[in-house]
């Protein structure tokens, strides 16, 4: 069965950093991994999706990798701004099940004026 | 706008009442997600849906049902059954496959009073 693990479970960084969003996942037969974000009481924007084939995508001041061999993927924020406060989640699936995501518990990320 | 529409926003239950959580898509896509989310906690699968008039249970399908009788509807009913069924409810579709990503609406807050 496919886990998520994300770490830390909370960030406070001031603005102007580059950051890094930690996701891992036990079941190496990936068959996509999605990011998003979540504001408090509002439900989730995709944010990038990487596929099995891929190594990374980028969106922006985004930017997401994929290393299926160490069961780890990433999300880089650039430059970060007070508006990118909210929470972050990732999501795997698995081949054979490719629509079914199982999701980590996520950062809560606050970026300081 | 294309995109997945859930109704109503905040819903008020009383013990032994079933209550119905709408969910509509117009993005075409085949699959449908039901997941519920609990402080703390990731997003749990409910039940899911590949195809009109076909689903499968999820990782707690105990004390919810499902229906899928149009590709653009896929309604969740929260029977008595179930427990402690006050958190936010979340629905998503997506392809089945290719690129799968996933998208969801704003989200039911279900309270029990």
């Amino acid at each position: 069965k496919q886990e998520v693990t994300q770490i830390p479970a909370a960030l406070s960084v001031p603005e102007g950093e580059n950051l890094v969003l930690n996701c891992s996942f036990t079941d190496s037969a990936i068959y996509n991994l999605q990011w998003f974000r979540q504001d408090p009481g509002k439900g989730l924007t995709s944010l990038l999706l990487i596929q099995s084939s891929q190594r990374e995508q980028t969106s922006g001041r985004l930017n997401a990798s994929l290393d299926k061999s160490s069961g780890r993927s990433t999300l880089y924020i650039a430059a970060s701004q007070p508006g990118d406060s909210a929470t972050y989640l990732c999501a795997a699936s698995i081949t054979g099940t490719a629509s079914k995501l199982t999701f980590g518990t996520g950062t809560r990320l606050q970026v300081m004026l | 706008d294309g995109g997945i529409t859930q109704s109503p926003k905040y819903l008020f239950r009383k013990e032994g009442q079933n209550v119905t959580l709408s969910c509509e898509q117009n993005l075409n896509h085949d699959a449908m997600y039901w997941y519920r989310q609990d402080p703390g906690q990731g997003l749990r699968l409910i039940y899911y849906s590949q195809i009109v008039n076909d689903f499968q249970k999820g990782d707690i399908a105990e004390g919810y049902s499902v229906s899928r009788e149009k590709k653009e509807s896929f309604p969740l009913t929260v029977t008595s059954a179930q427990k402690n069924p006050t958190a936010f409810y979340l629905c998503a579709s997506s392809k089945i496959q290719g690129y799968t990503e996933a998208f969801f609406g704003q989200g039911t807050r279900l309270t029990v009073v």
